[in-house]
């Protein structure tokens, strides 16, 4: 039982356009959602964060949008540099509870220069 | 040091041993938390500790596994007989844990313990 699902496991793009990166859930109680990046031997590395009272949240950039209807958020970073090739992790919690992260499988994001 | 710290880095052992992580947060934070990921396998959620009091123990696989935390800093998880399955990298990260109500706070990785059992 998947409730945070990344259906893309990987993504090519050319340096200076648009990298979208998706993800699903599944349970309706989560109210928080964020992203990290990860590089080989290497731990996660927090970028942005969204509350579900929110529909976007942007950071330099990096924007990530929330679609609670759909259940879907999405991660868009413009313009793409080949810094940003990596493992983009997207997770999810539940606020007031332990706020334990579930994660989706990743998506590898090559960026060609 | 500024972030999270987890020692070893890379631990080998044989089936059947005890193993001891350990995982120093960043000062000041008070939850910590434990994941691991398995090969091809996404982040697995172990335990929570808010404090020294773990009030979610949901993740742990079997009673093989435990954890403790002391003086609201370091956090140890130990593996007893451990078994060829739980090879795996197992991540710390560690939070604020301000109360939900005042701020998200979110969570902040060390770079892992990649566990092999031969």
């Amino acid at each position: 039982d998947q409730q945070v699902k990344q259906n893309s496991p990987s993504l090519s793009v050319q340096e200076g356009r648009i990298s979208i990166l998706n993800c699903d859930y599944t349970n309706s109680m989560f109210d928080y959602f964020l992203w990290y990046k990860k590089y080989p031997a290497e731990g996660p590395t927090f970028l942005i964060s969204i509350s579900s009272i929110k529909d976007k949240n942007e950071d330099g950039r990096f924007t990530v949008f929330l679609n609670k209807s759909a259940k879907h958020l999405s991660l868009h970073i413009v313009p793409s540099q080949p810094g940003d090739s990596a493992v983009y992790f997207c997770a999810a919690s539940t606020q007031g509870g332990s706020e334990k992260l579930v994660f989706g499988k990743g998506t590898k994001l090559t960026v060609n220069p | 040091g500024a972030g999270v710290s987890q020692s070893p880095s890379n631990k080998v052992t044989e089936k059947g041993k005890d193993v001891e992580l350990r995982c120093d947060p960043i000062s000041g934070h008070t939850a910590l938390y434990w994941y691991r990921q398995s090969l091809g396998q996404g982040l697995e959620f172990l335990i929570y500790f808010q404090g020294n009091s773990a009030p979610d123990k949901s993740g742990l696989p079997s009673d093989r596994f435990s954890a403790e935390r002391t003086g609201g800093s370091v956090s140890t998880l130990t593996i007893q007989r451990t078994q060829q399955e739980d090879s795996a990298v197992y991540l710390c990260a560690s939070s604020l844990g301000l109360p939900s109500y005042l701020s998200n706070q979110p969570q902040h990785f060390g770079d892992g313990t990649r566990l092999s059992i031969l």
